[in-house]
């Protein structure tokens, strides 16, 4: 049973144009949640998170916003460049461990 | 500079061989992770560790080992019972100030293939 969702296994935009990824969560005790971007044959980076208190959080091109009656965050990338083609993958975390529990990731392709 | 250095980066293996991944790391941070990642699948953990000499299965902890015997290393050994290893492992830790919501650093990966 998935508790983090990422329905679009992929998503094409045009350069310049805005990227929203979305990501969906079942689990309510999720306090906290993570975007990371990976290329292939590389590890995952950090890229930005957002507390369950925030509904939204801003770092230079990328934003992420959080719906907590939803269920529901999104990242969205503006202006979108060729250089963050990658896969992007949606974690949430919560509870005394906190182990991080990730999603099936969106492949992002940008195109010049 | 400091990091988390994963190997080897690829590793080939005969059915019914157990192998160890290396994972190390100069960070300094008390919590480790081990992750698989398969074509068009999340990121599933496999085993952490909170604290030298403790660890903990994740969700998919059948056929691997690991041991915490430093603060610095958490080898994983795949073995002869994983019924599918074929996979890129990952490591990871956690930085003790950012407690329960701290990110994740990964390592580079390693690329398992059994053949």
């Amino acid at each position: 049973d998935q508790q983090v969702k990422q329905n679009s296994p992929s998503l094409s935009v045009q350069e310049g144009r805005i990227s929203i990824l979305n990501c969906d969560y079942t689990n309510s005790m999720f306090d906290y949640f993570l975007w990371y971007k990976k290329y292939p044959a590389e590890g995952p980076t950090f890229l930005i998170s957002i507390s369950s208190i925030k509904d939204k959080n801003e770092d230079g091109r990328f934003t992420v916003f959080l719906n907590k009656s939803a269920k529901h965050l999104s990242l969205h990338i503006v202006p979108s460049q060729p250089g963050d083609s990658a896969v992007y993958f949606c974690a949430a975390s919560g509870g005394s461990q906190g182990n991080l529990i990730f999603g099936k990731g969106t492949k992002l392709s940008v195109k010049p | 500079d400091g990091g988390i250095t994963q190997s080897p980066k690829y590793l080939f293996r005969k059915e019914g061989q157990n192998v160890t991944l290396s994972c190390e790391q100069n960070l300094n941070h008390d919590a480790m992770y081990w992750y698989r990642q398969d074509p068009g699948q999340g990121l599933r953990l496999i085993y952490y560790s909170q604290i030298v000499n403790d660890f903990q299965k994740g969700d998919i902890a059948e056929g691997y080992s690991v041991s915490r015997e430093k603060k610095e290393s958490f080898p994983l050994t795949v073995t002869s019972a994983q019924k599918n290893p074929t996979a890129f492992y990952l490591c990871a830790s956690r930085s003790p100030q950012g407690g329960n919501t701290g990110e994740l650093f990964f390592g580079e990966g390693s690329r398992l293939t059994v053949l």
